[in-house]
């Protein structure tokens, strides 16, 4: 199985802060990495296809980059709406599997 | 407006059994890929499964932890997904979430239904 390791596990920011996410997987992947964004008591939302594509309705503050092994998720000006936690997951190949979270809070 | 509407969670005792479900409305379900993916309370995502749309024979890929106890099926003249859970463990109480995809990647969730087994 394909691991996926996110860093941090959790940080803290203000707003208008610029924020990035990584994420590593066990072994090559190509591109095929997404990123969700979960408030609590939420389901997950859908953010960041095919490593950098964005998901319709996403704004543009939120950007995917890498290939391999090695991914981010940045956001570019972190807003009060944005504190949440943020996973990745692989599906180049079965099992799918998710990173471990990342909580972005409050400073 | 695409939509998931999970139902059927509830409290059953290990060994039992359940039955989800997912009803899709908004988009051409049957053309569709459909995943469940599960969280434990506090925890972290777990991808549970996929079935294939009919283009691709319905085929089925699970999880090594729910293999041989879990089953997922469609019926596309229902737009509706399934999840039939046998043999539950303490372990599966989670969240349950239908989730569509699309060109590969998961892009529409729904709200979810709380599964618990214990006894």
């Amino acid at each position: 199985d394909i691991q996926m390791t996110q860093s941090p596990s959790s940080l803290s920011a203000s707003v208008g802060d610029r924020v990035t996410i990584t994420c590593r997987a066990s072994r090559g992947i190509n591109n095929y990495l997404a990123w969700f964004q979960q408030k609590p008591g939420k389901a997950p939302k859908s953010l960041i296809y095919a490593s950098s594509s964005l998901q319709g309705g996403v704004p543009s503050k939120f950007s995917g980059s890498g290939s391999g092994t090695d991914f981010t998720l940045t956001i570019s000006s972190l807003q009060p709406e944005d504190f949440a936690t943020y996973y990745c997951q692989q599906y180049d190949s079965y099992p799918l599997t998710f990173g471990g979270g990342t909580k972005v809070e409050i400073k | 407006e695409v939509q998931l509407v999970e139902s059927g969670g509830g409290l059953v005792q290990p060994g039992g059994s359940l039955r989800l479900s997912c009803a899709a409305s908004g988009f051409t379900f049957s053309d569709h890929y459909m995943d469940w993916v599960r969280q434990a309370p506090g925890k972290g995502l777990e991808w549970v499964g996929r079935t294939r749309n009919k283009g691709n024979s319905y085929t089925t890929e699970y999880a090594a932890s729910v293999r041989g106890r879990f089953t997922i099926s469609r019926d596309d003249s229902k737009n509706s997904l399934y999840l039939q859970m046998n043999s539950l463990k303490t372990e599966d109480t989670a969240v349950y979430y239908c989730v569509r995809v699309y060109d590969a990647a998961v892009d529409i969730w729904g709200q979810g239904t709380m599964v618990t087994v214990s006894s």
